[in-house]
């Protein structure tokens, strides 16, 4: 079956860095695009980030443009997310999730359990 | 950015009890929509995409409709497994937006 395990979340300091790490199993991870999404404390679904299936096409939310950069090793199934220069809306519960498609974003077909970021002095 | 907008924000009703409930999209979205139900403390889980189509092993009590800007999501005979916050979200064009959800709660 399909798993998805994000670690990586923690407590950062406004102006910091980290990464999150993804770690897929149960399918053909260099098959698919992959995506991040994040939800703040009590609050909805954003969109973060989508990599294609061999890590060309990339697409970031304005939010986080510039700040945030997606990546994928398929030789060791790992999705990443480095997010630098945090600011405390950034806090939330990231997700890292499994498209139906390969090149373009369409959906959130499988989910981790998330990683909570938490930016704050 | 397409804006999505789910309605009502909350609702309640009773066991049984046939749901709908709406999201609307600030322009047209032809059926690029997916629908998300989210319980309290866990990850969101696909239900429907592409406006109608419904995930492998979803219940057919669940099902949506709709195309352009304004789309629905029905639940036929509420379960108490139902009770969840419930997104729209659009793949038209990015960036990926998500409705604010609609929240589902037991009479």
């Amino acid at each position: 079956q399909v798993q998805l395990v994000e670690t990586g979340g923690g407590v950062v300091r406004p102006g910091g860095s980290l990464t999150l790490s993804c770690v897929a199993s149960g399918f053909v991870f260099s098959s698919y695009g992959m995506q991040w999404v994040r939800q703040a404390p009590g609050k909805g679904l954003e969109w973060v980030a989508f990599i294609g299936y061999d890590g060309r096409n990339k697409f970031y939310a304005d939010s986080v443009k510039g700040r945030v950069t997606i990546s994928r090793d398929n030789s060791k199934n790992t999705l990443y997310l480095e997010v630098s220069s945090l600011r405390p809306e950034d806090t939330a519960v990231y997700y890292c999730a499994k498209d139906h498609r390969a090149a373009r974003p369409k959906d959130f077909h499988y989910w981790g359990q998330g990683t909570l970021v938490s930016v704050s002095s | 950015d397409i804006q999505m907008t789910q309605s009502p924000s909350s609702l309640s009703a009773s066991l049984g009890d046939r749901v709908t409930f709406t999201c609307q999209a600030s322009q047209a979205i032809t059926k690029n929509l997916n629908w998300y139900q989210q319980k309290p403390g866990r990850a969101p889980k696909l239900l429907i995409n592409d406006a109608s189509n419904l995930e492998t092993g979803v219940p057919s009590r669940f099902s949506g409709t709709g195309s352009g800007t304004d789309f629905s999501f029905t639940i036929d005979s509420l379960q108490p497994e139902d009770i969840a916050t419930y997104y729209c979200q659009q793949y038209d064009r990015l960036p990926i937006t998500f409705g604010q959800g609609t929240r589902l709660e037991i009479k």
